[in-house]
């Protein structure tokens, strides 16, 4: 089955250190997304690809990194920059140039101790 | 700029009762809505989506929503709900190119046996 697959589905890390969450997907869509969700916040767009080789920041950037090197894989990298990283982090992906609905992984929850 | 309003953060309703969940949006121009479910510690689902034509929408699982554009309303509705309906739910718009999604901070509907 087609599917957005996310690993780790939880992470503990220390305060300082760099995590990195992997997305893979086998949809063959173009557009890849990363949101963090904290509760009550809805989510927020950290980061999107809409083309292998080229990504945006969204709404909050800062703190994270991405690539997007091959188009089924959007690995996340959470830095020591980032200064409140504990939260649930979901991957997306759409189709394309029309991009309509949205289609999710399951999540990875990132605690940082 | 687009932004999704969902005036109610928690929602409690007994099993086999009716449910309506609310979500107003602001935007300049034409947009998609979208009703997402999300279960504890899993990634988001579509439930439904208004695209374009008929202002009701049916779903899954039972539900639908009116899409209301002079009231810029997106309302979610369940005639009998399930204990199995609980859970949280996020009102999502788009811009009418498919692009540009935000949600709404997600309204937790607990079904009371």
């Amino acid at each position: 089955d087609g599917g957005i697959t996310q690993s780790p589905k939880y992470l503990f890390r220390k305060e300082g250190q760099n995590v990195t969450l992997s997305c893979e997907q086998n949809l063959n869509h173009d557009a890849m997304y990363w949101y963090r969700q904290d509760p009550g916040q809805g989510l927020r767009l950290i980061y999107y690809s809409q083309i292998v080789n080229d990504f945006q920041k969204g709404d909050i950037a800062e703190g994270y990194s991405v690539s997007r090197e091959k188009k089924e894989s959007f690995p996340l990298t959470v830095t020591s920059a980032q200064k409140n990283p504990t939260a649930f982090y979901l991957c997306a992906s759409t189709p394309g140039a029309w991009a309509g609905e949205l289609f999710f992984g399951e999540g990875s929850r990132l605690t940082v101790l | 700029a687009q932004s999704v309003t969902q005036l109610d953060s928690q929602v409690p309703v007994f099993e086999e009762a009716p449910v309506e969940l609310r979500c107003n949006y602001s935007s300049s121009v034409s947009v998609y809505l979208f009703w997402y479910v999300q279960y504890p510690n899993q990634g988001l689902q579509l439930l439904l989506k208004y695209l374009s034509g008929s202002t009701l929408v049916k779903g899954i699982n039972g539900f639908e929503a009116e899409f209301n554009k002079s009231q810029t309303s997106f309302h979610l509705r369940k005639p009998s709900v399930h204990i199995s309906d609980t859970a949280e739910y996020f009102c999502a718009v788009s811009n009418n190119y498919g692009q540009n999604f935000v949600f709404g901070p997600g309204t937790r509907l607990s079904v009371l046996p």
